[in-house]
């Protein structure tokens, strides 16, 4: 089964600095990954994502994600992490789920705190 | 644009009692999915419908059932509550199914007392 595992339970980072949130995969045949964040008591939102091609992926709010193949990677970074960006990062990976009824489900990792200081 | 639209957004019920949340998801999406995400985790995949027919299940307990209707709206029933399944409870829409990202709802926090 595929899976995402995020090392770090949190990050923190000052404000203006670069940052960035950790994940790596195991997956059997293509990785479909994707970051989503979620702010307290709200649903998730989809960041970015990586299905195919290049390798650096660009998102929302100024995030990318660097696919690695042989490190089985997809870290998260921004260049400039704002105070607003603390929240809670969820890593995921499509998984090909039920075969026969065509199932396709999305496991997330644990998922990371970021703490952004001013 | 239009999002995932889930009601009730908040629900107390007390121990053995029944449960029903809904889901509406963003227009054309072909697919739905329930979420559970107890204090502090992951959300963890409970069920989904594609194209209106059960497409997989994960750790949904017995107690639970889903269905997607003719108008795609999605329903979660939750039968003999017991404590443990408090938790938020999020939707999902997707529009492809393979590889599209997930829309989520704001959630539904089922409190049971």
């Amino acid at each position: 089964a595929q899976s995402v595992a995020q090392p770090e339970d949190q990050v923190n980072v000052a404000e203006g600095n670069p940052l960035t949130v950790k994940c790596t995969y195991s997956v059997s045949g293509n990785p479909y990954l994707f970051w989503y964040v979620q702010y307290p008591n709200r649903g998730l939102q989809f960041l970015l994502k990586y299905i195919t091609g290049d390798n650096l992926v660009k998102g929302s709010y100024g995030f990318e994600a660097e696919f690695n193949k042989s490190q089985t990677s997809f870290h998260l970074k921004k260049p400039s992490a704002l105070v607003s960006d603390s929240a809670l990062y969820f890593c995921a990976v499509r998984d090909k789920g039920n075969q026969n009824t065509g199932g396709f489900k999305t496991i997330f990792g644990a998922g990371t705190r970021l703490f952004v200081k001013a | 644009a239009a999002g995932v639209i889930q009601s009730p957004r908040h629900l107390i019920k007390e121990k053995r009692e029944t449960a029903t949340l809904k889901c509406y998801p963003i227009p054309r999406h072909d697919t739905v999915y329930w979420y559970q995400q107890g204090p502090g985790q992951d959300p963890q995949f409970l069920i989904s419908f594609y194209e209106k027919m059960q497409s997989d299940k994960g750790s949904i307990p017995d107690r639970f059932s889903a269905q997607q209707f003719s108008d795609y709206h999605s329903e979660l029933n939750m039968s003999s509550l017991e404590l443990g399944d408090s938790a938020l409870y999020f939707c999902a829409s997707s529009l492809k199914r393979i590889t599209g990202e997930l829309f989520f709802g704001e959630g539904s926090r089922l409190t049971v007392l």
